[in-house]
């Protein structure tokens, strides 16, 4: 079983829709990053966060440390925001390493 | 901007082969890492360095070694590739202190035939 389990794997949706990505860990952290990676490779890091929530523009981020569990929440989403979306974490032992969820791809249909 | 680049986006070696994978940083990082990405798998570390000529081993360092001789810059060695090391690296940097971003270099797809 993997320490970073993310869900769905695959997500379709129509311009303009709420979407939900989540990220489950079963490891103790100090802190969790969620990663964005456009089609070609590139990784932009959009939120690292250790508790409750942060919000970038269309973008929020919560996370629940005592169920550790977090949620990547996109409002409004646009054919732009088609991209892999990968949930990390910060070991809490070892704060410069971080274990990586298999990512969710995500497809915004005009 | 921090700055991390790689020194190139794709490409292809044979089998035996010795190849250098580069990232450099402009950032005044301590640390850099070097990551694999295969689909289903997500990514995976291989080596790390958190100073100059410094480095620890990651995940899954077999087939692998790397190299730090300036701070800004990090080297991945594929001593003799092999096809199962087609895969997507990554380089990424950050400060030393802790709960620090890590930023991401933008890949090299790399093909061993």
């Amino acid at each position: 079983k993997n320490e970073v389990e993310q869900s769905p794997q695959n997500l379709t949706a129509q311009e303009g829709e709420f979407i939900t990505i989540n990220c489950s860990y079963s490891v103790g952290i100090s802190a969790l990053h969620w990663l964005q990676q456009h089609p070609g490779g590139g990784i932009v890091s959009l939120f690292m966060l250790s508790s409750g929530k942060k919000k970038h523009g269309r973008l929020i981020a919560t996370i629940n440390i005592q169920e550790k569990h977090s949620s990547l929440h996109i409002t409004a989403s646009h054919p732009r925001d088609s991209a892999v979306y990968i949930c990390a974490v910060s070991l809490s032992y070892n704060t410069d390493k971080l274990i990586f969820g298999t990512g969710t791809r995500l497809q915004v249909f005009p | 901007d921090v700055k991390v680049t790689q020194s190139s986006r794709y490409l292809v070696k044979r089998t035996g082969e010795k190849v250098f994978l580069e990232c450099v940083q402009d950032m005044d990082h301590e640390n850099m890492f070097w990551y694999r990405q295969d689909p289903g798998l997500g990514l995976r570390l291989i080596y790390f360095s958190y100073d100059v000529k410094m480095k620890e081993k990651g995940d899954i360092p077999e087939g692998y070694s790397v190299s730090r001789e300036k701070k800004e810059r990090f080297s991945l060695i594929l001593e003799s590739a092999s096809t199962n090391q087609t895969s997507m690296y990554l380089c990424a940097s950050s400060f030393w202190a802790t709960l620090e971003e890590q930023y991401f270099g933008p890949g090299t797809r790399l093909t061993v035939t």
